[in-house]
């Protein structure tokens, strides 16, 4: 497999606009987290998917921010309207069961909001 | 709310010598815990991963232990080389938060060759 697969690597955009986040789990894993990370705050888990449901979207900071999982091999993470403090590294991971198995992490997406 | 602490938050060792990296969280009713490494714009690469039943989990030259009741793991690098200069995070999945692993702020680690 290779591996949890996010798209685009780099985005920048500009304030105001529309952003789609994509990622791609390993395939067989049933649940699906967007973590953002942030030099002040590190790590933070902003949603995660178990079987394609929304589980806990508690660390989702507003509502522009929105995800989704129509399928069990695509998920995205869209931020409408963008603002520069949006601007973070975004983490898709994935897992079999996360009780009892490792958490696997994609290369990211830089977003850039100017 | 669960904490998870890791100091020093940088570390420097000359090539050979043993790294010790240390992490703490506050709640002990944990699922499991696991390691990880951040290279410098790259995503992060699972290391370990100790259940909360385990006291250790090896692989190579790395060691990872768990001490739940003082809310400690410990991970030990071997014969530490500058390829294993990096950031390297814990994480843990408590049980009162379902499946969501709480990060610690990481132990960023040069090794001077």
């Amino acid at each position: 497999d290779a591996g949890v697969i996010q798209s685009p690597r780099h985005e920048v955009t500009e304030m105001g606009q529309e952003v789609t986040l994509r990622c791609k789990p390993i395939s067989g894993h049933d649940y699906l987290f967007w973590y953002r990370q942030t030099m002040m705050r590190g790590l933070e888990l902003l949603i995660y998917f178990n079987n394609n449901v929304p589980i806990d979207d508690s660390g989702m900071p507003e509502d522009r921010f929105s995800a989704k999982m129509p399928n069990a091999s695509f998920s995205t993470l869209k931020i409408q309207p963008s603002e520069p403090r949006d601007s973070a590294v975004y983490f898709c991971a994935s897992s079999f069961n996360p009780g009892i198995t490792e958490a696997f992490f994609g290369q990211g997406t830089r977003l850039t909001v100017v | 709310k669960q904490e998870v602490t890791q100091i020093p938050a940088a570390l420097s060792v000359p090539e050979g010598e043993n790294l010790v990296l240390n992490c703490s969280f506050t709640d002990s009713a944990i699922y499991n815990l696991q390691w990880f490494r951040q290279d410098p714009g790259k995503g992060l690469t699972s290391l370990l991963l100790i259940q909360s039943s385990q006291r250790e989990q090896t692989s190579g030259r790395l060691n990872a232990s768990l001490d739940k009741s003082s809310g400690r793991s410990t991970l030990y690098i071997a014969a530490s080389q500058p390829g294993d200069s990096a950031t390297y995070l814990c994480a843990v999945r408590i049980k009162a938060a379902g499946n969501k692993l709480t990060f610690g702020g990481g132990t960023r680690v040069l090794v001077k060759p």
